[in-house]
């Protein structure tokens, strides 16, 4: 066990909709990313967060977000849903900026029909 | 632009015997390298890293070599047990751009045959 926790496990929407995916970091940890993982593909990092503000930016759509609340937890919203957003949605924690490892959560299957 | 290359999709290793799992990179900028180990339905659990100043750092049964020249890291593991059938992941970090972001590879599959 990580400490990362991540709901929902499994999420089953249409396309079209949103969805919100929550992750909550390890204690004390400041740091918060979210990566995607799509069938046959390497974790793909979408964005991190630092104590609440945006700290770098990957590949991630204009049609998701994120954010992190003051109480360390971080949420990824998908809007305006497509087939290919279907893939497992990863959330690390890491104590910090800087060299300091990532710990995964168990992640949340997204399944768009 | 893969970055971050894992070759071999899959390995099949003897128990008792040494896997190596091998990574190339092309980014010379990469500055920390991380190995990552992934069972089904969980999220990659950290096993062992490496910083670019060193060519050689050893956990237990896990060593990850680290050759610059050729941009190139291996993950030995010995002796190779049955729980170490999973997905393994290499990683790379360039702090250099003041960001902690990794860059994955696309795993390899181990599987220990008893």
């Amino acid at each position: 066990d990580s400490g990362v926790t991540q709901t929902p496990k499994h999420l089953i929407t249409a396309t079209g909709q949103r969805v919100t995916l929550r992750c909550s970091p390890r204690s004390g940890d400041l740091s918060v990313y979210w990566y995607q993982q799509s069938l046959d593909q390497g974790l793909q990092f979408l964005i991190q967060y630092y104590n609440g503000e945006e700290r770098a930016k990957g590949n991630i759509l204009e049609r998701f977000s994120a954010q992190q609340f003051p109480d360390l937890h971080s949420e990824l919203n998908l809007s305006s849903l497509e087939l290919g957003d279907s893939a497992l949605y990863f959330c690390a924690s890491s104590a910090g900026t800087g060299p300091y490892e990532q710990y995964f959560g168990p992640g949340t299957r997204l399944t768009v029909t | 632009d893969q970055q971050v290359k894992q070759n071999s999709p899959s390995l099949s290793v003897q128990e008792g015997r040494i896997s190596i799992l091998n990574c190339d990179y092309t980014n010379s900028m990469f500055d920390y390298f991380l190995w990552y180990k992934k069972y089904p339905a969980e999220g990659p659990t950290f096993l062992i890293s490496i910083s670019s100043i060193k060519d050689k750092n050893e956990d237990g049964r896990f060593t990850v070599f680290l050759n610059k020249s050729a941009k190139h890291l291996s993950l030995h593991i010995v002796p190779s047990q049955p729980g170490d059938s999973a997905v393994y992941f290499c990683a790379a970090r360039d702090l250099n751009f003041g960001n902690e972001k990794l860059t994955f590879g696309t795993g390899t599959r181990l599987t220990i045959i008893p």
